[in-house]
């Protein structure tokens, strides 16, 4: 059974400051990994998408890393703002058929960032 | 191009009542996928449809069903309300597959809170 754990539970940064998310899941078997962010009482926004196959994924200030053999993920934010404050979730998919669509999250990342 | 919507947005109901809440994925997205998340369990994974069939289904009691229709929306129903069904219902449509990308890249609504009292 997969299961994905994200460290730490939460984060307080200043404004201004580089940061690493940490995601690390148990069955390296997986097709993909999405990272989200999820404001209070909100949906889940996606914000990286990386294929089992890729290293990294680049959005604007968000790079994410795989590193399938060991059965990590970091989500880097670049140049923090408060308006990156939010719960910040991974979820791995599977390489099985019946659950390809179906995602296994992590309990997310707390983060705030501070003026 | 419209995002994945769901209704309604808040609900408030009674042990033992029932519910019925909806979700219209994004245009052309015929896989609808249903996620419950509370303090306690996190997300976690209630049922997939895809073209009107269920495709996968998660560890929750027969009192959870959906379905879909031709159109793609889907709806769930939580039968016998209990206290421990309040929740953020989340609805994900699936990106369409392209040849050569196949993604499954999911794009989640909203959600709907539901409260039982």
């Amino acid at each position: 059974k997969q299961e994905v754990t994200q460290i730490p539970a939460a984060l307080s940064v200043p404004e201004g400051e580089n940061l690493v998310l940490n995601c690390s899941f148990t069955d390296s078997a997986i097709y993909n990994l999405q990272w989200f962010r999820q404001d209070p009482g909100k949906g889940l926004t996606s914000l990286l998408l990386i294929q089992s196959s890729q290293r990294e994924q680049t959005s604007g200030r968000l790079n994410a890393s795989l590193d399938k053999s060991s059965g990590r993920s970091t989500l880097y934010i670049a140049a923090s703002q408060p308006g990156d404050s939010a719960t910040y979730l991974c979820a791995v998919r599977r390489i099985s058929s019946g659950s390809a669509r179906q995602l296994t999250f992590g309990s997310g990342t707390q983060l705030t960032v501070l003026p | 191009k419209a995002g994945v919507t769901q209704t309604p947005r808040y609900l408030i109901k009674t042990r033992g009542q029932q519910v019925t809440l909806s979700c219209s994925p994004i245009s052309g997205h015929r896989s609808v996928s249903w996620y419950q998340q509370t303090p306690g369990q996190g997300l976690q994974f209630l049922f997939e449809y895809f073209s009107e069939t269920q495709r996968n289904k998660g560890n929750f009691p027969g009192r959870f069903s959906g379905r879909q229709f031709s159109n793609s929306r889907s709806e769930m129903n939580v039968s016998t309300l209990e206290l421990g069904d309040s929740a953020l219902y989340l609805c994900a449509s699936s990106s369409p597959a392209r040849p050569g990308l196949v993604t499954y890249e999911q794009y989640f609504g909203p959600g709907t809170r539901l409260t039982v009292t």
